[in-house]
């Protein structure tokens, strides 16, 4: 059935680094994706979002690619600061109702002083 | 603006009783959607209401139901409560289908 997937569930980094999580998605029909950052005893708050019809989008220090071809996602943290350790989760939607929204299990970020 | 709010944070309740919890959108939003988020699921999809209606329900026992107000306000309600309905349940709004949930911090039920 349709899946979206992280391919590592934790990630651990250094202070100032960059951080890269990946999120493979299986549904063709997706069209557009979000990346979530779940802090602990608070619910998933939105980071960035992307169209099928891009490659690429920035926000502040954070950056979200997309390839097609492989169905796959990522999100780059650029100077990963102590406050961005948390659970990243990709989405993978098709449209029309949330509902089709298909969330990934997750990567637990921690970064380390 | 305003987040989203649940209410209560955190409830306890014993097998067989129900509960019901409380949603505040954001001011401008009419969508509504609720998940349950357990350690071994991730986030599961419950229901979607736009303007009052059920939009989309996904798959989860008929004890689990909902309802959305004219001030896009919602509940949802579990009845006959077990203990594998122990999980953070979640509620977001979004302006549309396809823009971004905006999640409130739950409601962690416990059931005992």
């Amino acid at each position: 059935g349709e899946s979206v997937g992280l391919h590592l569930p934790t990630l651990s980094v250094q202070e100032g680094d960059n951080s890269i999580i990946n999120c493979a998605y299986s549904n063709s029909a997706s069209d557009y994706f979000i990346w979530y950052k779940q802090e602990s005893g608070k619910g998933p708050q939105f980071i960035i979002d992307i169209r099928s019809n891009m490659d690429k989008r920035q926000g502040q220090r954070v950056t979200v690619l997309l390839n097609k071809t492989v169905k796959h996602l990522s999100l780059q943290i650029a100077a990963t600061q102590p406050g961005d350790s948390a659970v990243y989760f990709c989405a993978e939607n098709k449209g029309g109702s949330q509902g089709n929204l298909i969330f990934g299990k997750g990567t637990k970020l921690s970064v380390k002083p | 603006k305003a987040g989203v709010t649940q209410t209560p944070r955190y409830l306890i309740k014993t097998r067989g009783q129900q509960v019901t919890l409380s949603c505040s959108p954001i001011s401008g939003h009419r969508s509504v959607s609720w998940y349950q988020q357990t350690p071994g699921q991730g986030l599961q999809f419950l229901f979607e209401y736009f303007s009052e209606t059920q939009r989309n329900k996904g798959n989860f026992p008929g004890r689990f139901s909902g309802r959305q107000f004219s001030n896009s306000r919602s509940e949802m309600n579990v009845s006959t409560l077990e203990l594998g309905d122990s999980a953070l349940y979640l509620c977001a709004s979004s302006i549309g289908t396809d823009s971004p949930l905006h999640f409130g911090n739950g409601t962690r039920l416990t059931v005992t």
